[in-house]
């Protein structure tokens, strides 16, 4: 069975750093594309960005570009994403997922998330 | 960045009754060189992560009642559920996966009327 277990978030200042972590069970993580998903406090579903099953690249939305990092650890079944110069827009439940294959796939499986909440 | 644009916002529908929710693309998904559409929906019940529903606009993802179905081309899609059930009351989003940033629609509310 398929589990992604969040961690990392909290309560941070604007303009602060975060780091969050995703461990993966249930399959060979090595082998599929990674995302990260996050839903703000009552509101819909963003897409944050997504990593290549080797970790050779990555992808992010616009509002990311330059702020956020993403990066995998095969070697520990480990999913990253270092969040830099954090705004109260950050502030969301954010999801990790797995593809079905690459990039380009669907997500078939997500997370329960970790909530980010910046704020002075 | 494509933009993904859902219809209605919300819908009340009977028990046993169809619901159909729209999704338009602000381009097309269909990849010429394999001729699928990079689109997905996910349905989305209070307190829980979303769940994968549709793949390739069409494909039922294992263990989706087959009440679920998808249909659609290019940039315009459809999900239409059949014979709503009470357990079907979610918030449903489509998504495109064709190029990146894969972007979601903003959703649809479906309640039992």
């Amino acid at each position: 069975e398929v589990q992604l277990l969040e961690s990392g978030g909290g309560l941070v200042q604007p303009g602060g750093s975060l780091r969050l972590s995703c461990a993966a069970t249930g399959f060979t993580f090595s082998n599929y594309a990674m995302s990260w998903v996050r839903q703000p406090p009552g509101k819909g579903l963003e897409w944050v960005s997504v990593i290549t099953n080797s970790g050779g690249a990555t992808f992010y939305a616009d509002s990311e570009k330059g702020r956020f990092t993403m990066s995998r650890d095969n070697s520990k079944n480990t999913l990253y994403l270092q969040m830099n110069s954090l705004t109260a827009a950050d502030t969301a439940l954010y999801y990790c997922a797995k593809g079905r294959g690459g990039p380009n796939t669907a997500i078939d499986s997500w997370g329960q998330g970790t909530l980010v909440t910046v704020s002075s | 960045d494509i933009v993904m644009t859902q219809s209605p916002d919300s819908l009340a529908v009977s028990l046993g009754e169809r619901a159909a929710i729209n999704c338009k693309s602000s381009q097309s998904v269909l990849y010429s060189s394999d001729n699928k559409n990079y689109l997905a929906w996910y349905q989305q019940k209070p307190g829980q992560p979303p769940k994968l529903l549709i793949y390739w606009a069409s494909s039922r993802e294992s263990g989706v009642p087959d009440r679920f179905s998808g249909s659609g081309s290019g940039t315009d899609f459809t999900l239409t559920i059949n014979s709503l059930q009470a357990e079907d009351v979610a918030v449903y989003y489509c998504q495109h996966y064709y190029s990146a940033p894969f972007t979601f629609g903003g959703g649809t509310k479906v309640e039992i009327k």
